[in-house]
């Protein structure tokens, strides 16, 4: 079992759709959990940064951490077709080492 | 968040050259940096930590001797791909951790190697 699961996708929605992208981890010792917007051929973007459990809104975007059920989430409202890339889940115990999900291909259609 | 930069962005080499990467901190000074692999529709791998001024630590299953890591400055760390073979082909890619910590990474735009 990997320590973070993430679908692959391709998830492909209509502009304007509100978009869930999740994951789950198997480690509870994971407390801080991150967001990460991948253009082709381009370096991760942080989005989002969360310490323990709880949402975080910016913007049209929200993430949610419920460690009682190692899951995680990632919201996008209004979407639009500049969200187009892939979303990686990532989270870290503490210290260096950070794991990251497979990541999810999003395709907004205008 | 901190800029990082990369260069080169892609490069293409014969089989059994080297290559260098370089991986500059533009507005951050960083004691450490990351360096991760991604294949293609795959995740990042971490290869190794880069520590300024000391060794790399490499993560289990990559060779030190093969992956050459280089990190003389704050503001500088470099990765020398030995003897590139075609398997070798990746997204590299380099990253340095945040003011909130080393979870907080920001990354590099990445350097395409390409081995023929």
């Amino acid at each position: 079992q990997k320590e973070v699961e993430q679908d692959p996708g391709p998830l492909s929605v209509p502009e304007g759709a509100i978009v869930s992208l999740n994951c789950t981890y198997s480690n509870s010792a994971f407390q801080y959990f991150m967001w990460y917007r991948q253009y082709s051929r381009k370096g991760p973007e942080l989005l989002m940064y969360t310490y323990s459990s709880g949402n975080k809104e910016d913007g049209r975007f929200t993430a949610q951490v419920d460690k009682s059920s190692k899951y995680i989430s990632l919201f996008i409202r209004d979407s639009q077709p500049s969200d187009s890339a892939t979303y990686l889940c990532a989270m870290s115990a503490g210290g260096f080492k950070t794991i990251f999900g497979a990541g999810t291909r999003l395709f907004v259609k205008a | 968040g901190a800029v990082v930069s990369q260069h080169p962005s892609w490069v293409i080499c014969k089989s059994g050259t080297s290559v260098k990467i370089e991986c500059r901190s533009l507005d951050f000074q960083a004691t450490t940096m990351f360096w991760y692999r991604q294949f293609p529709k795959q995740s990042l791998m971490l290869m190794a930590t880069s520590n300024e001024g000391s060794k790399a630590t490499y993560e289990q299953g990559v060779e030190k001797d093969k992956f050459l890591i280089n990190h003389a400055s704050l503001t500088l760390s470099t990765l020398t791909v030995t003897s590139a073979h075609p398997e070798d082909s990746s997204f590299y890619i380099c990253s340095v951790g945040g003011l909130a910590g080393y979870n907080e990474q920001f990354f590099g735009p990445g350097t395409r190697l390409t081995v023929l």
